[in-house]
């Protein structure tokens, strides 16, 4: 069981490239999270999918896409990197939609914006 | 604005002692999960231990219990008989909805 899987764990862009950070869990969850860690500060949500087919902006969205693929799949895409978005990234999942009571991470990728 | 403090950026702990990490919060809403969060060197985030808002009864999970104080709005994590391995960051969040917030953490260390 693999849980939530994210792709790549480290990538490096210049500063004007794009990329796509993959996600997908195998749990059957209905509801997905991207977040961004910078240093000395906790987690902050980028965007979420409260189920299959719908997206809602978090507390930091700007500068970020998502598309969820699918119920397993979640990606966040940078359309032009900024180094402001060197930061390491965590996707995750929730089994319930309306009372959410935990989150399951990924391992995070680690981007660096030049 | 919906807010976590962790006033602790650092702590550490002889190996076999007990140790509490302090952690409020701000809201205004009556019905949210609290939770604790470590993340070792690893950059795993591991739930330790998570409490419902509408439950009065504190939280526990073999060496980690919560003292959770909703007038306070106050959620402090107690690791009790540390070992080596619980050195990490510690995170306190709160969940309302879909919207998790975390505080900036607590970094951890035992020592032997």
């Amino acid at each position: 069981n693999a849980g939530v899987t994210q792709t790549p764990k480290f990538q490096v862009l210049k500063t004007g490239q794009s990329m796509t950070l993959q996600c997908a869990q195998d749990m059957n969850h209905n509801s997905m999270y991207w977040y961004r860690q910078d240093p000395g500060m906790g987690l902050r949500l980028i965007y979420y999918s409260a189920s299959e087919g719908t997206t809602d902006k978090g507390e930091v969205p700007n500068g970020y896409n998502v598309s969820r693929l699918n119920k397993r799949e979640f990606s966040l895409r940078l359309e032009s990197a900024a180094p402001s978005q060197t930061s390491v990234y965590f996707c995750a999942s929730s089994g319930r939609t309306v009372h959410n009571e935990k989150l399951f991470f990924g391992s995070g990728t680690q981007l660096s914006v030049l | 604005a919906q807010t976590v403090t962790q006033s602790q950026p650092e702590m550490s702990v002889q190996e076999a002692e007990t140790v509490t990490l302090s952690c409020t919060y701000d809201t205004s809403e009556s019905n949210y999960y609290l939770f604790w969060y470590k993340q070792p060197p690893s950059r795993q985030m591991i739930l330790v231990i998570r409490q419902e808002a509408y439950k009065q009864q504190n939280a526990t999970e073999n060496r980690f219990s919560v003292n959770f104080q909703k007038a306070a709005k106050s959620f402090s994590l107690k690791i009790s008989d540390s070992q080596l391995g619980d050195t990490a960051m510690y995170f306190c969040a709160f969940m309302i909805g879909h919207d998790m917030r975390f505080g900036a953490g607590t970094r951890l260390t035992v020592k032997p």
